[in-house]
C-alpha cells in the first residue's frame, strides 16, 4: 500500500529565503506525481504535475524533482513571498492505481514579511 | 474554460437527512474524482467516475454513501442519514483520463456540517 509521507509538517520562513518542501513516498511504481497548493477554507491548486519518466519540472519560481528510486520528490520555491504563504499537499498515482492520488498531510508554510 | 465547479459551497443538514452534493468537471474531462478531507486529516480518495460508470470505488464507506456521473448533467455524491461524523469538506476533481494527461483539477469543494 502506497503511503506518503511530507516532512516538514509546518515551515515559517522570513520573505526572500528559499523553500524547500519534501515529499516521499513507499512504492516506486508511480505513474505520475503532482503537487497543490491549498489556502484555508478553499480548494486545491494544481501546481507541478511530474510524470515518472520526468526528474523534473518548473514554472516560475517553483521547480519539483522526482527521484523514483528514492521514493522522493522535492519543491523548490525560489524568493518566497508572504502570498506563498499556504499548506502544499503533495499526491502520488500508482501504477496500479489509475486515477486514485493518494495524499501527503502537507506541509503548512508560513512567509513572514 | 470554467474550472471544476460544486455546489453548493457550503451545506447544513440536520442528522438523518439527505446531503446532495454536485460537481461539474472542467469542459472536455470525463473522469471526475471525489476526496474527503476530515477536519485535522489529509485528503482521502472515495470514488472515481467516468460517464456512467464507476471505476474506483474502493474509498466509499460501504453504507450510505453512493456516486453517480450521468452522460448528461453533474456528478453526484449522495450521503443517506447523514451523522455527525460525515462533517467534512468534500472535494471534487477532474482530469482529462488519457494516457497523456491524468492531471487533476480540483473544484473549491462543498463543506458539510451536520447538526
Amino acid at each position: 500500500k502506497q503511503e506518503v509521507t511530507q516532512i516538514p509538517a509546518a515551515l515559517s520562513v522570513p520573505e526572500g529565503e528559499n523553500l524547500v518542501l519534501n515529499c516521499s513516498f513507499t512504492d516506486s511504481a508511480i505513474y505520475n506525481l503532482q503537487w497543490f497548493r491549498q489556502d484555508p477554507g478553499k480548494g486545491l491548486t494544481s501546481l507541478l504535475l511530474i510524470q515518472s519518466s520526468q526528474r523534473e519540472q518548473t514554472s516560475g519560481r517553483l521547480n519539483a524533482s522526482l527521484d523514483k528510486s528514492s521514493g522522493r520528490s522535492t519543491l523548490y520555491i525560489a524568493a518566497s513571498q508572504p502570498g506563498d504563504s499556504a499548506t502544499y499537499l503533495c499526491a502520488v498515482m500508482t501504477t496500479d492505481s489509475w486515477g486514485k492520488f493518494q495524499f501527503g498531510a502537507g506541509t503548512q508554510v508560513v512567509v513572514t514579511p | 474554460n470554467a474550472g471544476v465547479m460544486q455546489n453548493p459551497r457550503h451545506l447544513v443538514r440536520r442528522r438523518g437527512q439527505e446531503a446532495r452534493l454536485r460537481c461539474s468537471p472542467m469542459k472536455g474531462h470525463s473522469h471526475v474524482y471525489w476526496y474527503r478531507q476530515l477536519p485535522e486529516e489529509g485528503l482521502k480518495f472515495m470514488v472515481y467516475l467516468q460517464k456512467e460508470n464507476i471505476i474506483d470505488e474502493s474509498g466509499m464507506p460501504k453504507e450510505r454513501f453512493s456516486a453517480e456521473f450521468p452522460k448528461e448533467g453533474p456528478s453526484i455524491l449522495r450521503i443517506q442519514q447523514v451523522v455527525r461524523g460525515d462533517s467534512a469538506a468534500y472535494f471534487c476533481a477532474s482530469s482529462p483520463g488519457t494516457a497523456r494527461s491524468t492531471e487533476a483539477f480540483f473544484g473549491q469543494g462543498t463543506r458539510l456540517t451536520v447538526v
